[in-house]
């Protein structure tokens, strides 16, 4: 089964550091590029990160450019999202999601929930 | 505000038919695919059209895409109350290098 589950979510002060991170199984990781995408409570879906299969390339949302890193290790089907320097707006649920084609995710995780609040 | 914009809502009754439009420029669905996306309460996003008008596998044809210069639409027939979520379009953002999505269409089916 094609799954993604995503972990390393919690409480965090403004200011502070989390690592998210998810993990792949049910298909060959390293073929495809990866996204984390957040959602705020009750508000839409902002694309946050995207890293190519291979681990060369990636790209950020100018809210986030700067604080986050993305990363991968293929050898241990994983994907994770180093997040610094945490504000309240970066408060939401972070989902994982694998690439289909280039802007389309067939699978995504559960989500995990991140709190940036004093 | 999101780059691509959707209607906040649209509704419509049971076993009719509702679309939900799309709209962008030149730089995102002017020249990139469009997916659409399904979001039921609670749950994460489901994949429901890429590539502007292909369905993966399990996703019902009553699900269709359509795309004609910078707006896409989303159709869904047959409505059934398992239908009611919110709906998502997104695409690639070329001058941005990022991926967009709309702001979210909720559907009532009344």
């Amino acid at each position: 089964e094609v799954q993604l589950v995503e972990s390393g979510g919690g409480v965090v002060q403004p200011g502070g550091s989390l690592r998210l991170s998810c993990a792949a199984s049910g298909f060959t990781f390293d073929d495809y590029a990866m996204h984390w995408v957040r959602q705020a409570p009750g508000k839409g879906l902002e694309w946050v990160s995207l890293i190519s299969g291979d681990g060369g390339s990636t790209y950020y949302a100018d809210s986030v450019k700067g604080r986050f890193t993305i990363s991968r290790d293929n050898s241990k089907n994983s994907l994770y999202l180093q997040m610094n320097s945490l504000r309240t707006e970066d408060t939401a649920f972070y989902y994982c999601a694998k690439t289909v084609v280039i802007g389309a995710f067939d699978i995504w995780g559960q989500g995990t929930m991140v709190t940036v609040s004093s | 505000q999101s780059v691509l914009t959707q209607p906040p809502s649209v509704s419509a009754a049971p076993g009719q038919k509702v679309t939900i439009s799309c709209s962008g420029s030149s730089s995102n669905i002017g020249n990139n695919y469009v997916s659409w996306y399904q979001q039921l309460p609670g749950t994460a996003p489901k994949l429901l059209i890429y590539d502007n008008n292909k369905r993966p596998s399990g996703i019902p044809d009553r699900f269709s895409g359509s795309k004609s210069g910078t707006s896409a639409t989303l159709g869904i027939t047959g409505l059934q109350t398992g239908d009611e979520a919110d709906y998502y379009c997104g695409t690639w953002e070329s001058s941005l290098r990022a991926v967009v999505f709309g702001g979210g269409t909720k559907l009532t089916v009344l």
